[in-house]
């Protein structure tokens, strides 16, 4: 089946490294994803990585899956307050060729001066 | 520019009344979606299309209906079957015959209130 689970909060001060984690339960996952929303707004993608993959780093984004584990982590180096926002990581299963999206229930990340 | 437009940005339904939310993509997306957020609870899915005039129920469809008679639009209606509709939506749209197909194109949500 599928469930997504992710803490509900995480604060961070300025300038210090943020580390949000994600467990999932579906094996058959082809990608995972990380989402940032900020107040108000729809989600946007911020990065991705395919089931075969271990690390992918991106400016001062670095995620890591552990797929043996179902564990998902996404890394901001340098956390500004503009990186205060809700993220989800989301998997991807692709039954008959289509797509559907199971997210997680959202992490909020305060970054305090 | 290319993009997803829902409209309206917040809705207000009296109990009892049908609504419907618009979503609009001019992305040439062939997939297009409806979730539900609520606080603490991420993103439930409730219909998905993957191509014009067919769709999908998803996690919590009870309560709502969708069509798709254009590849540019999904309207939601929710229905007054719908027991507690008070929530934020999110339309979303993919082209599933691209590589990296999930990724999703999210518009910037219609916040319903039953009053």
């Amino acid at each position: 089946g599928e469930d997504v689970e992710q803490s509900l909060f995480l604060s961070v001060r300025e300038g210090d490294s943020s580390v949000i984690n994600c467990t999932y339960t579906d094996s058959s996952s082809t990608y995972l994803y990380w989402y940032k929303q900020e107040p108000g707004a729809g989600l946007q993608l911020l990065t991705y990585i395919f089931s075969n993959m271990d690390m992918k780093q991106d400016q001062r984004l670095t995620v890591l899956l552990n797929k043996k584990d179902k564990h998902l982590s996404l890394r901001i180096a340098d956390t500004q307050t503009g990186d205060s926002a809700i993220y989800f990581c989301a998997e991807s299963i692709r039954p008959g060729g289509g797509n559907k999206l199971t997210f997680g229930t959202g992490t909020q990340l305060k970054v305090e001066l | 520019d290319g993009g997803i437009t829902q409209s309206p940005k917040y809705l207000f339904r009296k109990e009892g009344q049908n609504v419907t939310l618009s979503c609009e993509q001019n992305l040439n997306h062939d997939a297009m979606y409806w979730y539900r957020q609520d606080p603490g609870q991420g993103l439930r899915l409730i219909y998905y299309s993957q191509i014009v005039n067919d769709f999908q129920k998803g996690d919590i469809a009870e309560g709502y209906s969708v069509s798709r008679e254009k590849k540019e639009s999904f309207p939601l209606t929710v229905t007054s079957a719908q027991k507690n509709p008070t929530a934020f939506y999110l339309c979303a749209s993919s082209r599933p015959d691209r590589v990296l197909d999930t990724e999703a194109f999210f518009g910037q949500g219609t916040r319903l209130t039953v009053v």
